[in-house]
């Protein structure tokens, strides 16, 4: 298996714009988390969702941010309008729902000027 | 507020000896617990894990210590190598038994660097 996949990997965007982050799953797994690092914050929780369905998402700043799971295979995490505030690290990540660890995709890097 | 706290932002040891990376936790409905590794431009990758129900996990190198009256745990790598130089993240997650959400919370994670 590939692994969880993201696209696109960098991602430079004016203040204002939409920004669109993508996420393919572990096939099989049915969890499917949204985090977001950076330096004074770490890793956090944006949103989870379990069998496709969001579980929690106390997690996302503001009604800009918005995540959805069409089917089992695909995940969008988007920003509209997006600031330079909302510069980060993106990571999406997935598991079984069973008490295992989550594997993650090798993250957005997203840059708002 | 946060609930799963590494203290150190960084930590610098010599290849050969023993690196002890530290985390504490305050929610006690945590049951399941992780420790990642990160390199940079990379995500975190899973390393080792322990249950509740343990004090303690081997594997090679890596060993992990639970504390749950003082609700701590620490990671042991003996001994380091300079290919241990990464980020660590410590996370904790509540089992859905028990009703709450499977999602993994994690520390701010500790910087390690293995000088050979």
């Amino acid at each position: 298996d590939a692994g969880v996949i993201q696209s696109p990997r960098h991602e430079v965007t004016e203040m204002g714009q939409e920004v669109t982050l993508r996420c393919k799953p572990i096939s099989g797994h049915n969890s499917l988390f949204w985090y977001r690092q950076t330096m004074m914050r770490g890793l956090e929780l944006l949103i989870y969702f379990n069998n496709n369905v969001p579980i929690d998402d106390s997690g996302m700043p503001e009604d800009r941010f918005s995540a959805k799971m069409p089917n089992a295979s695909f995940s969008t995490l988007k920003i509209q309008p997006s600031e330079p505030r909302d510069s980060a690290v993106y990571f999406c990540a997935s598991s079984l729902l069973e008490n295992t660890e989550a594997f993650f995709g090798q993250g957005t890097r997203l840059t708002v000027v | 507020d946060q609930q799963v706290k590494q203290n150190s932002p960084s930590l610098s040891v010599q290849e050969g000896r023993i690196s002890i990376l530290n985390c504490d936790y305050t929610n006690s409905m945590f049951d399941y617990f992780l420790w990642y590794k990160k390199y940079p431009a990379e995500g975190p990758t899973f390393l080792i894990s322990i249950s509740s129900i343990k004090d303690k996990n081997e594997d090679g190198r890596f060993t992990v210590f639970l504390n749950k009256s003082a609700k701590h745990l620490s990671l042991h790598i003996v001994p380091s190598q300079p290919g241990d130089s990464a980020v660590y993240f410590c996370a904790a997650k509540r089992g859905s038994s028990q009703g709450g959400s499977e999602k993994l919370v994690f520390g701010k994670g500790t910087k390690l660097t293995v000088n050979p």
